[in-house]
């Protein structure tokens, strides 16, 4: 079936560091890809997405890679802040009237 | 704009008590849907809706009712609550049907003992 996973469920980085955070999805129909940020008690928040015609793009310390021949997802984050400690979830649109699938999940953790 | 809203925040109910959670946006976004996140997983999504008077399941929808009456409104209903009903729900919002975001709210956490 369809599943969109992430490969490390924690990830411990210290801070200044870059951040890199992987994904791995099973259908290549899927024409659009989320990143998300959770923090505890908190709903997800947009940080970046990608479209399947890109295979890299760019926002503020956060950049997204896409390799659709393998089916791999990341999230990059330069400088890692203790701001960015939270749990991060990749999810896929795969046009099925706006259905996400979400990926596990990893945890970020930020050192001092 | 608040964006989208949910009410609670909290809720404890009993075993085969009913209640509804609400959720609302003020985005005037056509799509809304209601997912739950158990501790360890990611969100899986419960039922969805792509515009007023329409409805549709997602992948978890047993144990839950909803209905679009308006753009802006979006309530989940649990008919009889169960003890593996406990999770936190998230209720979201999106523009468009296919590449666009989805906004979350920020959920309810549900206990049933």
């Amino acid at each position: 079936g369809e599943s969109v996973g992430l490969h490390l469920p924690t990830l411990s980085v210290q801070e200044g560091d870059n951040s890199i955070i992987n994904c791995a999805y099973s259908n290549s129909a899927s024409d659009y890809f989320i990143w998300y940020k959770q923090e505890s008690g908190k709903g997800p928040q947009f940080i970046i997405d990608i479209r399947s015609n890109m295979d890299k793009r760019q926002g503020q310390r956060v950049t997204v890679l896409l390799n659709k021949t393998v089916k791999h997802l990341s999230l990059q984050i330069a400088a890692t802040q203790p701001g960015d400690s939270a749990v991060y979830f990749c999810a896929e649109n795969n046009n099925q009237g706006g259905k996400l699938i979400f990926g596990q999940g990893t945890e970020l953790s930020v050192k001092p | 704009n608040a964006g989208v809203t949910q009410t609670p925040k909290f809720q404890v109910l009993k075993t085969g008590q009913s209640m509804t959670l609400q959720c609302a946006q003020d985005m005037n976004h056509e799509y809304m849907s209601w997912y739950r996140q158990d501790p360890g997983m990611g969100l899986r999504l419960i039922h969805y809706s792509v515009g007023a008077g329409i409805t549709d399941q997602g992948e978890v929808p047993n144990g839950y009712n909803v209905s679009r009456s308006t753009t802006e409104d979006f309530p989940l209903r649990l008919l009889s609550a169960a003890p593996s009903q406990t999770s936190v729900y998230f209720c979201a919002s999106m523009r468009g049907l296919s590449t666009d975001t989805q906004y979350f709210g920020p959920g309810t956490r549900l206990t049933v003992l």
